[in-house]
């Protein structure tokens, strides 16, 4: 069965520090495809990212870089240099190929960043 | 501007009372999605469409009904037989990329039932 768990509850960080997102998941699919997404107070899900299982390659967009590890099956998501406009819920997902796109979602992750 | 609309963001009713979240996009998306999220949860998912006149049930789906007249369009409606309605609504749609389903949000709609 899939399963994405993410372990950190909340997370309170100051600005300026470095934070890592935990995301651990369960599929027995060999293609399969890794989400994060981030929900800010107004309620909306903004997609962050998409990861395919047969790319490893970690990837980088500003601030934010997320490391892929079949080998463990994670999908960590690090913030450099916090900002206060950072504060979210941040959720990881998986979907399965041909799935009809239906996500598994992990409970989420709230990051609180302090000025 | 292409996106996703959800309205009302907040309503309120009374229990026993059916209620219907609009759900609208304008982003010639096929597939259509409901997902419900209560306080320290992920999102799970409630139904879900493919195509127009066509949907599935999703984990939650008891108590809950859709329906999929026209593309831009997955109205979902909350039954009484629903036991615990309260909770944060957000619809999605997706696009087909590479055989993979990328989904955008709408804003959501918070009921309220007491």
């Amino acid at each position: 069965a899939q399963k994405v768990t993410q372990a950190q509850t909340e997370i309170s960080v100051v600005e300026k520090e470095d934070v890592t997102l935990d995301c651990v998941y369960e599929t027995r699919d060999t293609t399969y495809y890794l989400f994060w997404y981030k929900q800010p107070p107004s309620g909306e899900l903004v997609f962050l990212i998409r990861r395919n299982s047969f790319d490893e390659q970690n990837e980088i967009s500003g601030r934010y870089s997320w490391n892929f590890q079949k080998s463990t099956s994670s999908f960590n998501f690090t913030i450099t240099a916090s900002q206060v406009v950072d504060s979210a819920v941040y959720f990881c997902a998986l979907s399965e190929e041909g799935n009809t796109g239906k996500l598994i979602f992990g409970q989420g992750t709230t990051l609180q960043v302090k000025p | 501007d292409g996106g996703i609309t959800q309205s009302p963001k907040y309503l309120f009713r009374k229990e026993g009372q059916n209620v219907t979240l609009s759900c609208e996009q304008n982003l010639n998306h096929d597939a259509m999605y409901w997902y419900r999220q209560d306080p320290g949860q992920g999102l799970r998912l409630i139904y879900y469409s493919q195509i127009v006149n066509d949907f599935q049930k999703g984990d939650i789906a008891e108590g809950y009904s859709v329906s999929r007249e026209k593309k831009e369009s997955f109205p979902l409606t909350v039954t009484s037989a629903q036991k615990n309605p309260t909770a944060f609504y957000l619809c999605a749609s997706s696009i087909v990329l590479d055989r993979i389903y990328e989904q955008y949000f709408g804003p959501g709609t918070r009921l309220t039932v007491t």
